[in-house]
């Protein structure tokens, strides 16, 4: 069975200032990697993925990870954060196929003017 | 871009109700998934549904909890006879046909049981 930790549950940064989310996972065979969005009374929205090839992923709103296999980590980067990033976000895991997410507790980044 | 519909974005129930939440998948999309978010925890899989029936639940969804795709479009959960532990956001995702694709998510349904 798979599963994520997500090492913080609340970041607070300053606006314009670099962060970073941190996500490890466990699992006994290949996964795929995703991290999820949340904004206050919204849904889940898909911020990045990786599937295969470059461990380097880019995704929306100028959000990357890393996938990095020796330390089973995903750890999710933005270089200069704006207030509208404030939001709840998730990071999950699932093998190949129709199977379901895994997900992580979540991190609550709190963006300050 | 195609969006996964729910409805009603809000739900309040009394305990013993029955409850049904609705679904629209995107409408190419052939996998549909249930999960819900209790308060404060984490997005927890409820169950999978391919080709008209159930793939994978999860042992969350017991005997109170059914799935159904009435109409080819709709998507729908119901719970039997709800408990107050019921109460939590549900999400709705489908995928396509490509299996390994993200799952796209509904805005939830927020189930409130008094």
């Amino acid at each position: 069975a798979q599963s994520v930790t997500q090492l913080d549950s609340q970041v607070p940064v300053f606006e314009e200032a670099p962060v970073e989310l941190r996500c490890n996972y466990s699992s006994s065979v290949s996964v795929y990697l995703f991290w999820y969005v949340q904004y206050p009374n919204q849904g889940l929205q898909l911020l990045l993925k990786y599937l295969s090839g470059s461990t380097l992923v880019k995704g929306i709103n100028g959000f990357e990870a890393e996938f990095n296999k020796s330390q089973t980590s995903f750890h999710l980067r933005k270089p200069s954060v704006h207030i509208s990033d404030t939001a709840e976000y998730f990071c999950a895991v699932r093998v190949s196929g129709n199977t379901p997410l895994v997900f992580g507790k979540g991190t609550r980044l709190s963006v300050i003017a | 871009e195609p969006e996964v519909t729910q409805t009603p974005s809000h739900q309040v129930t009394q305990m013993g109700q029955e409850v049904i939440l609705r679904c629209v998948p995107i409408s190419n999309h052939l996998y549909f998934y249930w999960y819900r978010q209790i308060l404060g925890q984490k997005v927890e899989f409820l169950v999978s549904f391919y080709n008209n029936e159930i793939s994978e639940k999860s042992e969350i969804f017991d005997d109170q909890f059914s799935v159904e795709r009435p109409d080819g479009s709709n998507f729908t959960l119901k719970i039997r006879s709800t408990k107050l532990e019921d109460s939590a956001m549900y999400f709705c995702a489908s995928t396509p046909r490509d299996r390994n694709q993200p799952q796209h998510f509904g805005d939830g349904t927020r189930l409130s049981i008094l």
